[in-house]
């Protein structure tokens, strides 16, 4: 059974385009999470979702929207994709302070 | 401004070794503290986790000691394995629904 699920494992798109990245939790869990890891391995929190509301929102660009029609899922959608947005995004769910759970990732490209 | 600091950035261990990271924060709100494992094209997946009360966690052959005064935290992983190669997280967060601040990894190499 997977926990926390991601589409597309892998995502490749030209500059300028527009792309989301879909994620889902069988948890139960009340918060959802995006970090992205850049080419270094540093994982970096961009938004977390608390019962349907944005409740952190780092200094990450407007281009960047997370979307949750429900409390199971969280989706990632990018406007105007530039190079330096490659990286691997990673969804993530925990219930209050409990374990943290992590997704398998997206690995995006942007050519 | 880093919140967590992570040392080494890499270690290589022989196997059979002891492996040790170590991790600085500086936010006394914190309450929680995990480390990840992450093997490559894989999700982090928790290992171990420590809060404040205790100074020592351990699970077979991975043991966290945590210095609550001097604010730092290590792991230690014994009898170190091949298997045991991946990039190492540690992690900080405080009380209620905030997300966990992860220190920069640790690549972890195990050699035969």
């Amino acid at each position: 059974d997977t926990a926390v699920s991601q589409t597309p494992k892998y995502l490749v798109t030209q500059m300028g385009n527009d792309k989301s990245i879909k994620c889902e939790q069988n948890l139960g869990h009340d918060t959802m999470y995006w970090y992205k890891q850049d080419s270094k391995k540093f994982l970096k929190i961009m938004f977390s979702y608390n019962n349907k509301e944005l409740i952190i929102n780092e200094t990450v660009p407007n281009r960047f929207s997370p979307k949750s029609p429900d409390k199971a899922h969280l989706n990632l959608h990018i406007n105007s994709l530039e190079l330096g947005d490659s990286a691997v995004y990673f969804c993530a769910s925990r219930r209050g302070t409990d374990t943290q759970y992590f997704g398998p990732g997206t690995r995006l490209t942007v050519l | 401004q880093q919140q967590v600091k992570q040392s080494p950035q890499s270690l290589i261990v022989q196997k059979g070794g002891i492996s040790i990271i170590n991790c600085a924060y500086e936010n006394t709100a914190f309450d929680y503290f995990p480390w990840y494992q992450q093997f490559p094209g894989k999700g982090p997946a928790l290992l171990i986790a420590i809060r404040p009360d205790v100074s020592e966690k351990k699970e077979g052959r991975f043991t966290i000691s945590f210095n609550k005064s001097a604010k730092q935290f290590s792991l230690h992983i014994m009898d170190s394995q091949p298997g045991d190669s991946a990039t190492y997280f540690c992690a900080a967060s405080t009380a209620g629904n905030t997300p966990l601040v992860f220190g920069k990894g640790t690549r972890l190499s195990v050699i035969a």
